[in-house]
């Protein structure tokens, strides 16, 4: 099946500062890919619809200026977590449509603020 | 908006009963799937049903869609230590299905005791 990577797979930061984390396509092109947020042992949350070429989506509730994402190919978006908090600590978690409704999961990254 | 309720949220089952998690919905969905998430990682793509009282099977599992495209339920038959792990029923996100946006249940964490 198809592969999607994300990076890095962990990251601690000091709270204030911004995080950036790559989501990759690696054998096929996406024009679309979603950002996830979970929490333990909750339900995968969607934050936002990241297209190619265009602004991305933000679902209702979620500050697109705090969680800013680019989709500047068709294998790599990007979300980057500005002026992180320690509440924004996190399992955040990308996917890549291949074709018709099939997501395929990066392995996520783990995010602690301190 | 759209929601999907899950039950249970935790299932605890002896290795080689049954086990059984529930999926609605409160509008019609054209299409369900199911992913499992092993503990501490990504979800993966198990199934997609598109069928009016759809029934799909692979290995142990059973995958049924409700005549009323509303419901739908997974079910292993004699669970094994491999199944654990929590499973997530997902319907397609307000904006259709053209580009695969997801509204996934709460997930049922099943743990099984050898």
């Amino acid at each position: 099946g198809a592969v999607v990577s994300q990076h890095p797979s962990r990251v601690i930061c000091k709270s204030g500062t911004s995080v950036k984390i790559e989501c990759r396509s690696l054998d096929f092109q996406a024009t679309t890919m979603f950002w996830y947020r979970q929490f333990p042992k909750q339900s995968l949350m969607l934050m936002a619809t990241s297209n190619e070429g265009s602004k991305a989506t933000y679902e209702q509730g979620v500050e697109k200026d705090k969680f800013l994402i680019n989709h500047a190919s068709l294998t790599l978006s990007t979300l980057t977590v500005t002026s992180a908090h320690p509440e924004d600590s996190s399992f955040y978690i990308c996917s890549a449509v291949q074709d018709g409704n099939e997501q395929f999961f990066g392995p996520g990254t783990r995010l602690t603020v301190l | 908006g759209q929601q999907v309720m899950q039950i249970p949220q935790y299932q605890h089952v002896q290795e080689g009963e049954d086990f059984t998690t529930y999926c609605n919905s409160s509008t019609t969905l054209s299409n369900i799937q199911w992913y499992k998430q092993r503990p501490g990682g990504h979800p993966v793509f198990l199934i997609q049903l598109v069928k009016s009282g759809e029934v799909k099977k692979q290995k142990r599992l059973t995958f049924q869609f409700g005549e009323a495209k509303k419901n739908s339920s997974l079910h292993i038959t004699a669970t094994q230590t491999t199944d654990v792990g929590t499973y997530f029923c997902a319907g397609p996100g307000a904006g259709g299905t053209s580009y695969g946006k997801l509204t996934f249940g709460q997930g049922t964490i099943l743990t099984v005791h050898p």
